[in-house]
């Protein structure tokens, strides 16, 4: 099974907001809410930002949002700050015994 | 507050083994589902597997035949082995303890792992 589909990089200014969406087909993503972002700092250990498409746990901040249309889940970064560069994956739940799918990662660039 | 560590060699020969241990400090490895996750040089994330109960193991069909994960609840760890590694299985090696649908609520920072001669 072929791995989550997103964008290499996106960049955007301080206190804008960007989307980066994360593709996948209608065995998982489309099939499933079980959609999870994480955002990596290099070096450090990967965080938890958002599980079941749209949850955030607690601790992360409200500017973290999520949504899904058909086989495409989307995170929303609004109000861009500085600490928000990083590395950001997302995974999906998946029926067979793959269990979980991972994107690719997008570098995020707070120009 | 749940920490993990993982560690074991940074080197490893082609076609021997490679063998991780996680350190969990913050709950224990008798409860919840504790998996392990690698990432390539430049590639994505790929899944390995998971570790629950008394030592069940679930894994990736891809890695199902070389891979093998156990639990030890006495030291609070768990472990990853994967045998005739080749050069495709350098990469950095997570653990996560695994709460359910692929939902990793805590890692560990990971462990770099090369394969060469």
């Amino acid at each position: 099974q072929s791995a989550l589909t997103q964008p290499a990089s996106v960049s955007g200014y301080p206190g804008q907001s960007i989307t980066i969406p994360c593709t996948g087909t209608s065995s998982d993503i489309g099939t499933y809410n079980y959609v999870s972002w994480y955002q990596h700092h290099p070096g450090k250990a990967p965080k938890l930002i958002l599980y079941e498409v749209t949850n955030r746990p607690s601790g992360v901040s409200y500017r973290f949002s999520g949504s899904k249309s058909a086989n495409t889940a989307s995170l929303t970064i609004s109000g861009l700050q500085a600490e928000d560069e990083a590395d950001y994956y997302c995974n999906s739940y998946i029926s067979s015994d793959t269990y979980v799918l991972f994107g690719g990662g997008t570098k995020l660039t707070v120009l | 507050q749940v920490q993990l560590q993982e560690s074991g060699p940074a080197l490893v020969k082609p076609s021997e083994t490679l063998s991780l241990t996680c350190t969990v400090s913050g709950d224990s490895t008798s409860r919840d589902n504790w998996s392990w996750i690698r990432q390539p040089p430049g590639k994505g994330m790929e899944w390995l597997g998971y570790v629950y109960g008394r030592g069940t193991a679930d894994y990736n069909p891809s890695l199902k035949s070389r891979v093998t994960m156990s639990l030890d609840t006495s030291k609070n760890q768990f472990s990853l082995k994967l045998n005739s590694v080749t050069t495709a299985d350098t990469a950095m090696y997570y653990c996560a303890r695994l709460i359910s649908y692929g939902k990793f609520d805590c890692w560990g920072q990971g462990t770099l792992v090369t394969v060469s001669s």
